[in-house]
């Protein structure tokens, strides 16, 4: 699986839009990008994931770049809630194995 | 609704003294993964199944045991925990590699 890199942290105020960015300049052609998220030590939850267009559902959207070397996940409008470790993850949709390789993430604070 | 349950949340224990985390999901998912969390190495898995009597090594398997006699169910044992075994475990289930993970809310395990 390739590998990410996400800044260490960010802070975004309460209602504006937080925009979480990440590379992944080593994806191959068969791999998607995942976004999970992890609040306190709760178990990861898992947001949204694309290939190559860009993607929205109720919680986010994706913005992936045109040669798929970086990503943005966006959160519209973010709330204290949305305050949590943000994992960026590169893997195929294919083999046996389900494993995801977490990194570090980005720790994103929303304030008021 | 929708879930990964895993007993019990917290565990004090002594070293060599077996202990069983079970963890059970209600989803009728195929894939199942244990995870173990520690400070500045992120997300490790640990062993995982594919099916029930089909189990593998993830990334960090030694001194835990698991078990797929029930599609439901994967218990991690730990035939003699040690010291270095004390960390946040986490469960999680998935159809399968093209969907997303569901991970329990985790069992934080000291071992003295």
């Amino acid at each position: 699986d390739a590998k990410t890199t996400q800044p260490t942290s960010m802070d975004c105020a309460e209602g504006r839009a937080a925009n979480l960015p990440c590379n992944h300049s080593t994806i191959s052609g068969n791999e998607y990008v995942y976004w999970y998220r992890q609040i306190h030590s709760q178990g990861p939850q898992y947001i949204i994931h694309g290939l190559k267009n860009n993607e929205t559902n109720e919680m986010a959207s994706l913005i992936i770049t045109e040669d798929r070397k970086s990503s943005t996940l966006i959160l519209p409008h973010a709330t204290l809630r949305d305050t949590a470790v943000y994992y960026c993850i590169v893997r195929a949709n294919t083999g046996t194995a389900s494993k995801l390789t977490f990194g570090t993430g980005t720790r994103l604070q929303v304030t008021l | 609704e929708a879930q990964v349950t895993q007993n019990p949340r917290y565990l004090i224990t002594v070293t060599g003294k077996k202990l069983t985390v079970t963890c059970s999901q209600n989803m009728n998912h195929e894939y199942m993964s244990w995870y173990r969390q520690d400070p500045g190495l992120g997300l490790r898995q640990i062993y995982y199944s594919m099916n029930v009597e089909v189990t593998d090594k993830g990334d960090v398997p030694e001194g835990y045991k698991v078990s797929r006699k029930e599609k439901r169910n994967f218990p991690l044992i730990l035939e003699s925990p040690s010291p270095n075994q004390t960390s946040l475990y986490f469960c999680a289930s998935t159809f399968g590699p093209a969907y997303e993970q569901y991970f329990g809310p985790g069992t934080r395990l000291t071992v003295t």
